[in-house]
């Protein structure tokens, strides 16, 4: 079935430091991929999305590369900041004749950003 | 504020109980989903409806059961609760389904003792 593989956390950094964490996934249908991002008590909130191969997503600095030959869809940002602390999870619905799938969501990498 | 409502926002119950998780989606949302989120099994997908019909169903236990009422909102039922039911429950609506965008609301923490 599908699945999302998502680098383990905790990651932690510094203040401004670069982020790169790693999905990859694996899809018989046409996948969309998204990014959602949970901060403490909260729900998720959708981060950004790519629909097709080569789109490139981005809000509040970050950004993924929707990668088809390397099935991945690694999530970057430039500089981050202590309010960038939360719970990060790649997922992906993949198209089938039958329609969409539900969204499968990888494990979840918490990031912690020290000041 | 995603605009999804869920009710109650934390449940402490026994083991044996049945309980009810109520959902509003967006307004103008036709697709309600339900997630489970625990610590070992991570977000798990439940259960989709669309406009009042069942359209998928994931990994949820014959003791679960779901609904969509006439005015869109969900409610998910949980009957003779386990110690390992104990788990955020998420609802997420959507506009129409597919590959839109699902926005989620803050969850329902569930706990059994």
């Amino acid at each position: 079935g599908d699945s999302v593989t998502q680098m383990e956390g905790p990651v932690t950094l510094s203040e401004e430091a670069f982020l790169t964490i790693n999905c990859t996934y694996t899809a018989t249908g046409y996948p969309s991929l998204f990014w959602y991002v949970q901060y403490p008590g909260e729900g998720l909130q959708l981060l950004l999305k790519a629909t097709k191969a080569d789109d490139k997503g981005s809000n509040k600095g970050f950004e993924a590369t929707y990668r088809k030959e390397t099935t991945s869809f690694h999530l970057e940002k430039g500089s981050v900041q202590v309010s960038d602390s939360a719970v990060y999870f790649c997922a992906l619905s993949a198209y089938y004749n039958s329609g969409n799938t539900p969204l499968v969501f990888g494990k979840g990498t918490r990031l912690s950003v020290i000041a | 504020d995603s605009g999804v409502t869920q009710t109650p926002k934390h449940l402490i119950t026994a083991t044996g109980q049945r309980v009810t998780l109520r959902c509003s989606p967006r307004s103008g949302d036709l697709s309600v989903y339900w997630y489970q989120q625990s610590l070992d099994q991570g977000l798990q997908f439940l259960i989709h409806y669309y406009n009042g019909e069942e359209r998928a169903k994931g990994n949820i236990l014959e003791r679960f059961s779901a609904q969509q009422f006439p005015d869109l909102h969900s409610e998910l039922n949980l009957s003779s609760l386990e110690l390992g039911d104990s788990a955020l429950y998420f609802c997420a609506s959507s506009r129409t389904g597919g590959a839109d965008t699902q926005y989620f609301g803050p969850g329902t923490r569930l706990t059994v003792l």
